[in-house]
């Protein structure tokens, strides 16, 4: 079945300083991905949305210049928190839509710890 | 908005059948519905996705009403391992869409020995 590799899985940071997170999906060509991120005991909120070669779009209220996404090609797409902060903390999902079937697969989440 | 209304939490004994509902009474013509889960500190797994008839695959079964405004996941010999929240997704499917998944606060699920 699909797969959608996503590292790291955990990963800490001092404040101030960025982060990037990888979404690779390794056996099919994600037409478009989408980030998600979410807080403890609560759903997942939609971040963004990318398509391979153009700019994302952000859903409102997320700010694109601190959540800079970068979608290079069919198979990777990168979520980079800039000048992180302690209120960044949280669990960042990224999904995949398959470009032939349209399924959604979704990769094992970052959880980044801001300090 | 998430367009689908879940109870918060269920709970099921071991080996028997777990049955989560789900409303979508403002469902479109083109709208199916998904289940997906989220095990504890993990990414969501596709479980099912139907848009009218019943659906059943190696892990479940999907119900959906007649009028399409609800529906039942049916795990039919829920384990330990089935403790999860479970979300239920309504969204369009087609050859152009590239329609996003919006996630509402989904059902716990505990499955209790």
């Amino acid at each position: 079945g699909a797969v959608v590799s996503q590292h790291p899985s955990r990963v800490i940071c001092k404040s101030g300083t960025s982060v990037k997170i990888e979404c690779r999906s390794l056996d099919f060509q994600a037409t478009t991905m989408f980030w998600y991120r979410q807080f403890p005991k609560q759903s997942l909120m939609l971040m963004a949305t990318s398509n391979e070669g153009s700019k994302a779009t952000y859903e409102q209220g997320v700010e694109k210049d601190k959540f800079l996404i970068n979608h290079a090609s069919l198979t990777l797409s990168t979520l980079t928190v800039t000048s992180a902060h302690p209120e960044d903390s949280s669990f960042y999902i990224c999904s995949a839509q398959d470009r032939v079937f349209y399924g959604y697969t979704f990769g094992s989440g970052t959880r980044l710890t801001v300090v | 908005d998430a367009k689908t209304t879940q109870p918060p939490s269920m709970d099921c004994a071991e080996g028997r059948a777990a049955n989560l509902p789900c409303n979508h009474s403002t469902i479109s013509g083109n709208e199916y519905v998904y289940w997906y889960r989220q095990i504890h500190s993990q990414g969501p797994q596709y479980i099912i996705h139907g848009l009218k008839n019943n659906e059943t695959n190696e892990m479940a079964s999907l119900i959906i009403t007649e009028d399409r405004k609800s529906s039942t996941l049916i795990l039919p010999h829920a384990t330990l391992r089935d403790t999860a929240v479970y979300y239920c997704i309504v969204r369009p499917y087609g050859s152009s869409n590239t329609g996003k998944l919006i996630f509402g606060q989904g059902t716990t699920l505990q499955v209790k020995p």
